[in-house]
């Protein structure tokens, strides 16, 4: 089965500017989650969908950030104007939609704002 | 919300000695328990998973304890190898959302 792509795997930017990744969850897979991982620290959830409906986005910060997942397969995050902390590396994550279910992630996007 | 705190940050056993790592959440609805393995440049991967129904649980090497009382879980890896050496995250979720620890760096020494 293939797993979570995403893609680039990496990204240099210049604070201000804007960037977008993408995601294709494992076929089938009803949710989805992004989360950001900071060098050092665990992963923190920024949204999670279900199918194409939002589910949680507490921790999105939302004047800057946004996500969408369009007809509930691949989904995009946006950074505009990226700041120089959000240097992090961008986790995609997809799972079955019961509670409790495995979470598989993706290789991640290495993000790093100069 | 959730909060999930882990220790040691850091841990470096010799080869073949047992490693345990340790963490509490503090929301005591959440029901399910993933210990995730992250080797460097890589990706978080599942290493083994408790439910709140369940005090322990093993897989060869690997075993989890849950005190749901006392709000805590513990990661136990006997005979450690040097592939163990990576960076072990707890999580804490109640339906789908995880929260995570911040990480417990692994070093198993040959």
């Amino acid at each position: 089965e293939a797993g979570v792509a995403q893609s680039p795997r990496y990204k240099i930017i210049e604070k201000r500017q804007s960037v977008a990744f993408w995601c294709n969850p494992i076929s089938g897979h009803a949710t989805l989650y992004w989360y950001q991982q900071i060098l050092g620290q665990g992963p923190k959830l920024l949204i999670q969908f279900q199918n194409n409906g939002v589910v949680d986005d507490s921790q999105l910060p939302k004047d800057r950030f946004s996500a969408e997942r369009l007809k509930g397969v691949d989904s995009t995050l946006k950074i505009q104007p990226a700041k120089l902390e959000d240097s992090a590396v961008y986790l995609c994550a997809s799972s079955l939609v019961a509670a409790g279910r495995e979470q598989y992630f993706g290789p991640g996007t290495r993000l790093t704002v100069t | 919300g959730e909060n999930v705190e882990q220790h040691p940050s850091t841990l470096s056993v010799q080869e073949g000695d047992s490693a345990v790592i340790k963490c509490t959440y503090s929301d005591s609805a959440s029901n399910y328990f993933p210990w995730y393995k992250q080797e460097l440049g890589k990706r978080p991967q599942l290493i083994i998973d408790i439910r709140s129904n369940v005090g322990e649980k093993k897989d060869q090497r690997i075993a989890v304890t849950l005190n749901k009382t006392a709000k805590h879980f513990s990661l136990h890896i006997t005979e450690t190898q040097p592939e163990d050496s990576a960076v072990y995250f707890c999580a804490a979720s109640k339906g789908n959302m995880l929260t995570f620890g911040g990480g417990t760096r692994l070093m198993v020494k040959p």
